[in-house]
């Protein structure tokens, strides 16, 4: 079957523009996670979430960063007035069930997004 | 934050050598440790995922080892070869999220 998705795979914005990054999990997953790597620096969670529940958005880095999902599908990660120091590979990660330590995650390809 | 620490950063070995790296993690509140492979120009892919301190995984030539009371997991490589080369990620699970280490990457030259 279809793995997950991410969409674009490359992005170059200028400083201070809004971009959106999109992930398709894989069907009939309810959880999803967005990730970053930062040149040099291991993966970094910004975003959970699980089904209809409020998601877990403690690792955003600033109130720039914002995300959704509709209809427990899709998800879209929003960064508004990018920095430079937004630049990273943003992975979007789906598993069978969230809140659970035994599930696996299956990864996107990663957008990679460039901030000049 | 939870820390989780990969060590060695980098490594480089010959065709046929094994070879191991380590994992390290907070040893209190552990729930699961998760083992995954980055191919360059691909996805993340789990290797393992580990729950029970003394668990012992294999899957071809890789297998892994953990120690829940000490807070480590080591991965072995028996007979590296080049499509070995990736880096390998762990991530500790607590509370609905993964914390991840910063990942060995390996070399392994024909």
């Amino acid at each position: 079957g279809a793995g997950v998705s991410q969409s674009p795979s490359n992005k170059v914005t200028e400083k201070g523009k809004d971009v959106e990054l999109r992930c398709d999990p894989i069907s009939g997953h309810t959880a999803l996670y967005w990730y970053r790597q930062s040149l040099g620096q291991g993966l970094e969670f910004l975003i959970y979430f699980q089904g209809n529940s409020a998601p877990d958005k403690s690792g955003l880095p600033s109130d720039r960063f914002s995300a959704e999902r509709t209809g427990g599908s899709v998800s879209t990660l929003t960064i508004q007035r990018t920095q430079q120091e937004d630049s990273a590979v943003y992975l979007c990660a789906s598993s069978q069930q969230g809140g659970s330590s035994y599930n696996e995650q299956f990864f996107g390809p990663g957008t990679r997004l460039t901030v000049l | 934050i939870l820390n989780v620490e990969q060590s060695p950063q980098s490594l480089h070995v010959q065709e046929g050598d094994s070879t191991n790296f380590t994992c390290s993690f907070p040893s209190s509140n552990f729930y699961a440790l998760h083992w995954y492979r980055w191919e360059t120009a691909k996805s993340p892919e789990a290797l393992f995922v580990m729950t029970l301190n003394g668990d012992e995984k294999k899957k071809g030539r890789i297998s892994a080892t953990l120690n829940t009371k000490e807070g480590y997991s080591y991965l072995y490589i028996k007979g590296s070869q080049p499509e070995d080369s990736a880096t390998y990620l762990c991530a500790f699970y607590n509370f609905n999220k993964f914390y991840f280490g910063s990942g060995t990457k390996l070399n392994v030259k024909p």
